[in-house]
């Protein structure tokens, strides 16, 4: 079965400063790969997703993610952080079914 | 396009009580699904279905049923609640066509007391 794993569970960065959420997933093949964007009290925003073709991917916000095949990594970075990014972010992955498997999270707090 | 909607918002219920989540979309996607979040656990799915008169297990199906009639429509039931149910349930529509893009309702909150 597929699996996500996100190892950072918390992450604090001051404003400007870049910042780097892993994930690693655990999959026979080359998974839909995504990484949605969760405010307290909110739903999920879709950041961006990669599915083929240029393994860095740009999204909203000015995030970007780069799909690394030899390390099953989607990593999601951001190269300067904005206090209004301070939310919680999730990486997931779809084998086929349409359907979604999540990482726990990575709850993100950006400092002044 | 009003997208996913669902309905509660917020509910709350004894232990043993039943209810149904509503879920409906309007963008005739044949993939849906149901998600329950817990603190800690990210989202986990509870029920997929890909087309009328079609569901599947997801990972944590205990005490749930689903049944999707028509393409729009994939309500969620508890038949008997638990406080272990207590949660915050999204349902998703997914777009094939966008690279299996999923589209999120915002949610029901839901205690189990």
């Amino acid at each position: 079965a597929q699996s996500v794993t996100q190892p950072d569970i918390h992450i604090t960065v001051s404003e400007g400063a870049s910042l780097e959420l892993r994930c690693n997933y655990s999959y026979g093949a080359t998974p839909y790969l995504f990484w949605y964007v969760q405010s307290p009290g909110q739903g999920l925003q879709l950041l961006l997703k990669y599915f083929s073709g240029d393994t860095l991917v740009q999204g909203i916000k000015g995030f970007e993610a780069e799909f690394k095949r030899s390390q099953s990594s989607f990593n999601l970075r951001k190269p300067s952080v904005h206090w209004s990014d301070a939310a919680e972010y999730f990486c997931a992955v779809d084998t086929g079914r349409r359907a979604l498997t999540f990482g726990s999270g990575t709850r993100l707090q950006v400092q002044p | 396009n009003a997208g996913v909607t669902q309905t509660p918002k917020f509910q709350v219920l004894k232990t043993g009580q039943s209810m149904t989540l509503q879920c409906a979309q309007d963008m005739n996607h044949e993939y849906m699904s149901w998600y329950r979040q817990d603190p800690g656990m990210g989202l986990r799915l509870i029920h997929y279905s890909v087309g009328a008169g079609i569901t599947d297990q997801g990972e944590v199906p205990n005490g749930y049923n689903v049944s999707r009639s028509t393409t729009e429509d994939f309500p969620l039931r508890l038949l008997s609640a638990a406080p272990s149910q207590t949660s915050v349930y999204f349902c998703a529509s997914t777009d094939p066509v966008e690279a299996d893009t999923q589209y999120f309702g915002p949610g029901t909150r839901l205690t189990v007391l």
